[in-house]
């Protein structure tokens, strides 16, 4: 069975360091999300992307945090530079119509 | 954006008694209504979802409804298993922002006592 993946599965940096998770979407799934889920709550967006465009960033904290999908495939979010608050779990998502699939996840700790 | 209100926080029933979760959501033009089961440590995954054109879904123990007209979804558990315990997530995409990306709810904690 197609799975999203991600990697790295955990990483710990330090505050003030950069950091970047990578995602692979399901074969042909041209939608793309990244959410972050702080530990007891929901996922939030961060972005979505339309093969390599973005269609929202609404809730991208775009001082410090990044995102691409250069070739409309797999993609980069990127943290610099990392703060203490933004340890969570970061996780990608793909769709072909409206069922979001979710990979495992990065785990962020920051320190 | 799309405000997405999830009750109860946390749900204590017995093992073979039914379970129910209601969510809200503020965008009249959302028309796909998910939920996503979360065990520790694990990814969301989906469990059932609902298009607007429909007002319940079933799937085995498992059925949701929806009320367009107010607003509101419910996730409905029949006959409870051990293996139901995990955190439930209501979701609603914002159509209104022209993308369609998921706001979820803030997830219910399901235990199942035995």
């Amino acid at each position: 069975e197609a799975e999203v993946a991600q990697s790295p599965r955990y990483k710990i940096t330090e505050k003030s360091q950069a950091v970047a998770f990578w995602c692979d979407p399901i074969s042909g799934h041209a939608t793309l999300y990244w959410y972050r889920q702080i530990l007891g709550q929901g996922p939030e967006l961060l972005v979505q992307f339309q093969d390599e465009s973005v269609v929202d960033d609404s809730q991208l904290p775009k001082d410090r945090f990044s995102a691409e999908r250069l070739k409309g495939v797999d993609s980069t979010l990127k943290i610099q530079p990392a703060e203490l608050g933004d340890s969570a779990m970061y996780l990608c998502a793909s769709s072909l119509e409206t069922e979001a699939f979710f990979g495992q996840g990065t785990r962020l700790t920051v320190v | 954006g799309e405000n997405v209100e999830q009750h109860p926080s946390t749900l204590s029933v017995q093992e073979g008694d039914s379970a129910v979760i209601k969510c809200t959501y503020s965008d009249s033009a959302s028309n796909y209504f998910p939920w996503y089961k979360q065990e520790l440590g694990k990814r969301p995954q989906l469990i059932i979802d609902i298009r607007s054109n429909v007002g319940e879904k079933k799937d085995q123990r498992i059925a949701v409804t929806l009320n367009k007209t107010a607003k509101h979804f419910s996730l409905h558990i029949t006959e409870t298993q051990p293996e139901d315990s995990a955190v439930y997530f209501c979701a609603a995409p914002w159509i209104g922002g022209g993308a369609d990306g998921l706001t979820f709810g803030k997830g219910t904690h399901l235990i199942i006592q035995p």
